[in-house]
């Protein structure tokens, strides 16, 4: 059981707009900003988000990160068959005093 | 640029230990956390511990508290964690990461990840 949650899945079509959501409590996603990491198959986890909305060099501005309250959402805009992946969300946790992570979205380009 | 080096995949049997280790290049070794991460097959990730270089202490995951010990070498930045009484459970990726930020700060999140060292346990 993560202590984020998010989706299992979410799917769309080339072009489209896809959005994952992610959940948690004032201890973590209430007091800290979101990480959101992407992970295609077979690779190491790639950082996408960080610090809610900011992209690091090279991601493009299709991905974009927002939080409100304990809830987050990372949302994938013009989508690509390359954006089939993985998604997870991630913060730290001020009760746990480590970080969090979800439990992972699959995003399907149909 | 900055990368994180994973040594190579491991077969061990149930009962014995594993040391896994992850050589930082590219940035001051010592200004960083290293966490390790780990990810079984099919499933999520999950975070094991973290090892802040400059002082060698380390934070531990409660679930992994006594059978993880995370260390460093700064003369080779190298960063290794060692997990020991492996079971058919703690076969997966293993996962070294920088980590920029603080629990003050609002903010931590990893920037850099190894390709990952797969450990295998099986009898």
């Amino acid at each position: 059981q993560s202590v984020l949650t998010q989706p299992p899945s979410a799917s769309g079509t080339p072009g489209q707009r896809v959005t994952i959501s992610c959940s948690g409590s004032s201890s973590n996603l209430g007091s800290n900003t979101v990480t959101w990491y992407q992970q295609l198959p077979g690779t190491a986890p790639k950082l996408l988000i960080y610090r809610s909305n900011l992209r690091p060099s090279g991601i493009p501005d299709r991905f974009f990160g927002s939080k409100s309250g304990t809830s987050a959402s990372l949302a994938i805009s013009g989508l690509q068959s390359d954006d089939d992946a993985d998604y997870y969300c991630a913060t730290w946790d001020d009760s746990l005093s480590s970080p969090v992570f979800g439990g992972g979205t699959k995003v399907t380009v149909l | 640029q900055v990368r994180l080096a994973q040594s190579g995949a491991e077969v061990k049997q149930p009962g014995a230990s594993v040391k896994v280790s992850c050589k930082a290049s590219g940035y001051t070794f010592t200004n960083f956390d290293i966490n390790w991460v780990r990810q079984a097959t099919g499933q999520g990730l999950e975070w094991m511990g973290r090892m802040f270089p400059n002082s060698g202490n380390a934070g531990y995951s409660q679930k992994f508290q006594g059978r993880v010990t995370l260390t460093r070498d700064t003369s080779t930045s190298t960063a290794y964690m060692e997990v020991s009484s492996l079971t058919s459970e703690d076969t997966a990726v293993y996962y070294c990461a920088r980590a920029l930020g603080s629990s003050s700060s609002g903010y931590y999140y990893m920037d850099v990840w190894g390709k990952g060292t797969t450990v295998t346990v099986s009898s």
